[in-house]
C-alpha cells in the first residue's frame, strides 16, 4: 500500500496570511494523482484541489496552490489570503490506476485561522 | 451540481443488529467507496467497488459486506452492529481517474 504523510496535526494562521501544508508520499509508481481536500467542522469532504503526476506544472485554484516536488515526492497546499471559512481538516491524498485506483489518504492537518 | 447522498445523517443502532447504509451518486461514476474516519485514524477504506457487483476489500472489512447492484447505488451492511462500528461513514464516488466526491458521511452510534 501507499504511503502518505502528513506531518503538521494542527496549523494555525493569522487571517489574510498565508499558510502552507505539508504531505509527502512514498511510491514506485510514476503514473498517479494527487488531490488535497477540506472538510469544514461537521461539513461534506470537498475537493480542493489536484494534481497529475506527469504535469510539471502546478496546480492552482483562486487562492489554493500546490508545490509539487516529484522528485522529493512532496506535494504541499498553500492558501493565501487565508479566510475564517477555510478553517477545516486538510486531508491530502494519493491515487494510482496501478494500485487498484483506490485513494490513499494522510491523517490529516486540522487548520485554525485566527481573526 | 453533483451529488452524493446517503440515507441517513445519524443512526443509533443496538448491539447485534443488522445495520444497512444507502449511498447514492447521481453522475454516472464507474468508482464508489465506503470509508470510516475516527479521530486521529483519519480515513480508513472498508470497501470500494469499481464496476456493478464488482467490490474490493480495504484495509479494514471485516465485520462489513456491501452491495452494488445498480451503478448509482452501494451499499455497506454490518451483518451484526458491534460497539467498535460506532463511527462517520463515508461514501464517495469517482471517474477512473478523476478525484472524488463525498457525500455527508453517517455517523452511526451502536449501544
Amino acid at each position: 500500500a501507499q504511503t502518505v504523510t502528513q506531518s503538521q496535526p494542527e496549523m494555525s494562521v493569522q487571517e489574510a496570511e498565508t499558510v502552507t501544508l505539508s504531505c509527502t508520499y512514498d511510491t514506485s509508481e510514476s503514473d498517479y494523482y494527487l488531490f488535497w481536500y477540506k472538510q469544514p467542522p461537521s461539513r461534506q469532504m470537498i475537493l480542493v484541489i489536484r494534481q497529475e503526476a506527469y504535469k510539471q506544472q502546478n496546480a492552482t485554484e483562486n487562492r489554493f496552490s500546490v508545490n509539487f516536488q516529484k522528485a522529493a515526492k512532496s506535494f504541499s497546499l498553500k492558501i493565501s489570503d487565508s479566510q475564517l471559512g477555510d478553517a477545516a481538516m486538510y486531508f491530502c491524498a494519493y491515487r494510482s490506476p496501478l494500485s487498484g485506483n483506490q485513494f490513499y489518504f494522510g491523517t490529516g492537518t486540522s487548520l485554525t485561522v485566527i481573526p | 451540481d453533483v451529488k452524493v447522498t446517503q440515507s441517513s445523517r445519524y443512526l443509533v443502532k443496538r448491539t447485534g443488529e443488522k445495520v444497512f447504509l444507502e449511498c447514492v451518486q447521481d453522475m454516472d461514476h464507474e468508482n464508489m467507496f465506503w470509508y470510516r474516519q475516527d479521530p486521529g485514524l483519519g480515513l480508513r477504506l472498508i470497501y470500494f467497488s469499481y464496476d456493478v457487483k464488482m467490490k474490493e476489500k480495504g484495509d479494514i472489512p471485516e465485520g462489513y459486506s456491501v452491495s452494488r447492484e445498480k451503478k448509482e447505488r452501494f451499499s455497506l451492511i454490518l451483518e451484526s452492529a458491534s460497539t467498535n462500528q460506532t463511527s462517520m461513514y463515508l461514501c464517495a464516488s469517482s471517474t477512473q481517474r478523476g478525484g472524488q466526491y463525498f457525500g455527508p458521511g453517517t455517523r452511526l452510534t451502536v449501544l
